[in-house]
């Protein structure tokens, strides 16, 4: 199965940006690479998706370089309300079908006063 | 509209017993997913499916069944629960391969 790696745990101060990278080395050509925000006792939330590039929406930026095998969650001036755990999701390329939309580990992304 | 919604949200089950979650969306999603979370992890794909009448294994299946008879509908049965399957399930549904999923509020299941 194909394996994305992210940091277990992210700090930071309200106001700064926070820049957290997952790794995904056998990402298949068709794949898409997205991300997800999880509140407590919540299901995960939709914050970005990109194939290549730079991809930029009103709450956060994601840049993926050429080879795709890794991409960053860029989220710019963070509050106390973006403390929440951060997934990374690309597709499964040993899977048959890239149907098996797998998670990575998540960053929970502590942000303090 | 409602979204993806799941029913219900809390149930205790003891050893044994079997049960069905209900994942009902209203957005015409072709794919459907069912995912666990065991606290302090990440979410495990259990099943999905890519269209009505399709299923397929996800990472964690084994205890588990689902159907799709419906292009709405996509149930998770456990036919004989274990304490082991005491975690939240976590249904999502997507428009196409690898796009936007949208989750459900998800469902505390414990097995006794």
């Amino acid at each position: 199965l194909a394996k994305t790696t992210q940091p277990i745990s992210m700090d930071s101060y309200e106001g700064q940006e926070v820049n957290i990278t997952c790794s995904h080395n056998n990402i298949a050509t068709n794949d898409y690479i997205t991300w997800y925000q999880q509140f407590p006792s919540q299901g995960p939330r939709f914050i970005i998706q990109g194939y290549k590039t730079k991809v930029t929406n009103e709450v956060a930026s994601l840049f993926i370089p050429a080879d795709r095998k890794s991409s960053t969650l860029s989220l710019p001036r963070v509050s106390l309300s973006d403390t929440a755990v951060y997934y990374c999701l690309v597709g499964d390329p040993y899977g048959g079908a890239t149907n098996k939309l797998i998670f990575g580990t998540g960053t929970l992304l502590a942000v303090q006063p | 509209n409602a979204g993806v919604t799941q029913t219900p949200k809390f149930r205790v089950l003891k050893t044994g017993q079997s049960m069905t979650l209900l994942c009902a969306q209203d957005m015409n999603h072709e794919y459907m997913y069912w995912y666990r979370q065991d606290p302090g992890m990440g979410l495990r794909l259990i099943h999905y499916s890519v269209g009505e009448g399709t299923t397929a294994k996800g990472e964690v299946p084994d205890g588990y069944n689902v159907s799709r008879l419906k292009k709405q509908n996509f149930l998770l049965g456990l036919e004989s629960a274990a304490p082991s399957q005491t975690s939240v399930y976590f249904c999502a549904s997507s428009e196409r391969q690898g796009r936007k999923l949208f989750f459900g509020s998800g469902t505390q299941l414990s097995v006794l």
